[in-house]
């Protein structure tokens, strides 16, 4: 299947500072990008679908001037986190796809932890 | 949106026997139904996929079941090994091409 990178895998950061995990299609152009958010032992909850060139779209509840998203190209969208908080530490993880029908591969995850 | 709804939420079988997971969806639109193995602290697997207008799908070890009527689909493990030890995780797609998951079933393979 196709390769999607996503970097860091884990990053450990300060209470109010900020964080920005990238997502990568590393051999397909992905018009879509989606990011999830998964706590401990639960399922993957859709946080936000972002098509290249345009405003992502944010699912409910999900604060948009928090969890800020670009996706400048087709091949790379970014998840910043602004003033993240200990409840924000959680495993983040994009998908990506190339057209309307097709598989979404995801990447290997980011593993943050807020102090 | 869509539902989806995944039972159990653990499952332990002996190595060898049999493992399903049945899941409900809601939305009658929804079209694709892909299932994920996931390890611990790592990305989702697609494992087995199956699109709405198939009953039943198999690969090897793993095949799937879907039941447009009833809206529900299953997965189903033969021969169970240790290695199928992990959460899988079923998922639906509807017309907004979105995924949602199912909670998960851990699934334990015991030696």
């Amino acid at each position: 299947g196709a390769v999607v990178s996503q970097h860091p895998s884990w990053v450990i950061c300060k209470s109010g500072t900020s964080v920005k995990i990238e997502c990568r299609s590393l051999d397909f152009q992905a018009t879509t990008m989606f990011w999830y958010r998964q706590f401990p032992k639960q399922s993957l909850m859709l946080m936000a679908t972002s098509n290249e060139g345009s405003k992502a779209t944010y699912e409910q509840g999900v604060e948009k001037d928090k969890f800020l998203i670009n996706h400048a190209s087709l091949t790379l969208s970014t998840l910043t986190v602004t003033s993240a908080h200990p409840e924000d530490s959680s495993f983040y993880i994009c998908s990506a796809r190339a057209g309307l029908n097709t598989e979404a591969f995801f990447g290997q995850g980011t593993r943050l932890t807020v102090v | 949106g869509e539902n989806v709804e995944q039972h159990p939420s653990t499952l332990s079988v002996q190595e060898g026997d049999s493992a399903v997971i049945k899941c409900t969806y809601s939305d009658s639109a929804s079209n694709y139904f892909p299932w994920y193995k996931q390890e611990l602290g790592k990305r989702p697997q697609l494992i087995i996929d199956i699109r709405s207008n198939v009953g039943e799908k198999k690969d090897q070890r793993i095949a799937v079941t879907l039941n447009k009527t009833a809206k529900h689909f299953s997965l189903h493990i033969t021969e169970t090994q240790p290695e199928d030890s992990a959460v899988y995780f079923c998922a639906a797609r509807s017309n907004d091409y979105k995924l949602s998951f199912g909670a998960g079933t851990t699934v334990t393979v015991r030696a």
